[in-house]
């Protein structure tokens, strides 16, 4: 099974507050999990990635919280900002394969 | 700018036609990789070059077909196409060819090329 789940499907924010989307796995084969960041028009971009031998990754405003027991992990998005509106895609790598979640639409009311 | 460049940007095309997306990878890269992004089914691997042969395959269709050449540039190109291709499709690029991920961490999207099929 490479699926990889991910909610919610869109997200609308106040500016300041926290954005969390969540992703589910059930292949125990997958040992790397990015997130991406697209936005309208462009192509997807690394955003932050992390190990399943560490449980979290903070990397300024935005961590990765993973539960190697549960399957799971999320980006928490903390002070979310307008320019932070975006897709957002979870992934995780199986093989020479990068598997991606469905993609979360994030909106941050200004 | 990731450094990876699609061409056509957007295709307007009608059923049964055949049609053929360009992708040029960041300079040094070996791998390319083709996805195809559809709003119901987020972005699916299709298949993966490194250096001139095919390294990985995913949910590639029969009537798609992919090449790396020479000068490491790749094509993807679908025929007998169908409303349900209609999509965008994205090629990236990497430095290598396996376990890219846990070294790297990334993979450099182009721009996407929109295909819409009538």
């Amino acid at each position: 099974q490479q699926q990889v789940k991910q909610s919610p499907q869109s997200l609308i924010v106040q500016k300041g507050g926290i954005s969390i989307i969540n992703c589910a796995y059930e292949n125990t084969a997958f040992d790397y999990f990015p997130w991406y960041q697209q936005f309208p028009g462009k192509g997807p971009a690394l955003l932050i990635a992390i190990r399943p031998d560490v449980s979290e990754k903070k990397e300024g405003r935005f961590t990765i919280s993973f539960n190697k027991s549960a399957k799971q992990f999320s980006l928490h998005i903390m002070d979310s900002q307008p320019g932070d509106s975006a897709t957002y895609f979870c992934a995780a790598e199986y093989g020479n394969k990068l598997v991606f979640g469905a993609g979360t639409i994030l909106r941050v009311k200004s | 700018d990731s450094g990876v460049t699609q061409t056509p940007k957007h295709l307007i095309t009608a059923t049964g036609q055949r049609v053929t997306l360009r992708c040029s990878p960041r300079s040094g890269d070996l791998s390319v990789y083709w996805y195809q992004q559809s709003l119901d089914q987020g972005l699916q691997f299709l298949i993966q070059y490194y250096n001139g042969e095919e390294r990985a395959k995913g949910n590639i269709l029969e009537r798609f077909s992919a090449q790396q050449f020479p000068d490491l540039h790749s094509e993807l190109n679908l025929s007998s196409l169908e409303l349900g291709d209609s999509a965008l499709y994205f090629c990236a690029s990497s430095a290598q060819g396996t376990r890219v991920f846990i070294d790297t961490g990334e993979l450099f999207f182009g721009e996407g090329s929109r295909l819409t099929v009538l």
